[in-house]
């Protein structure tokens, strides 16, 4: 399967604990995008990365949430303290240098206790 | 800003019956992107189509069809002859073409389609 993966698919997390997770996206794609999605809402946009560059940063991403690409490949997005409001579906998803399709992964359900 | 409004929450219909899902967006980009994606109960949003903006032909891909009209800003998506297995949560995207638009998606609050027998 060449698609775009992510672990875990399932992360529970004591409020105040760090987690972090990862997404493999599809191998030919120099771009990646981190959206978040709670209950009966769409996706909202975290960030963005061009190969390892981080271009872009949502409002919605506060100093609690680092996300890196260290080596223009693999990603991870990590959570410090978290917090209640922090459960939700985080999707990670990739694409091709000509700015079209995104191709999600399955996402990382939190849940924050 | 960008915003796209899918003002049909949920939709309930009988198998075979013939299914239209709104969307309605706003942007200021001469050149933008339109999107539908697919999210089944397993969670994973399925890439549908893509509708260039200077592209107004409406299209069709087996039972589905959409309709893209940039007079109203709409683009509408329907389902023809629905089945069990179209039961899903559909998203309508958006996406521009300028700095701070250009990288990102944004999306509506989805319709929630359940097909019965």
């Amino acid at each position: 399967d060449t698609g775009v993966s992510q672990n875990p698919r399932h992360k529970i997390t004591k409020r105040g604990q760090n987690v972090t997770f990862r997404c493999d996206p599809i191998s030919e794609h120099n771009r990646l995008y981190w959206y978040r999605q709670t209950l009966g809402q769409g996706p909202e946009f975290l960030t963005y990365f061009q190969n390892e560059a981080q271009l872009e940063k949502s409002r919605l991403l506060s100093d609690r949430f680092s996300a890196e690409r260290p080596k223009g490949s693999f990603s991870t997005l990590e959570i410090q303290r978290t917090e209640q409001g922090d459960s939700a579906m985080y999707l990670c998803a990739s694409g091709d240098g000509s700015y079209n399709e995104q191709f999600f992964g399955p996402g990382t359900r939190l849940t924050v206790l | 800003a960008q915003k796209v409004t899918q003002a049909q929450t949920e939709i309930s219909v009988v198998e075979k019956e013939d299914v239209t899902l709104d969307c309605v967006y706003e942007t200021r980009d001469t050149t933008y992107y339109l999107f539908w994606y697919k999210q089944p109960p397993s969670g994973e949003l399925v890439f549908l189509i893509r509708r260039n903006s200077f592209d107004e032909q409406n299209e069709i891909s087996g039972r589905y069809s959409w309709n893209f009209q940039k007079s109203t800003s709409s683009f509408n998506f329907t389902i023809t002859a629905s089945q069990v297995v179209d039961s899903a949560v559909y998203f309508c995207a958006l996406r521009g073409a300028n700095t701070g638009t250009a990288s990102k998606l944004t999306f509506g609050t989805g319709t929630r389609l359940q097909v019965t027998l």
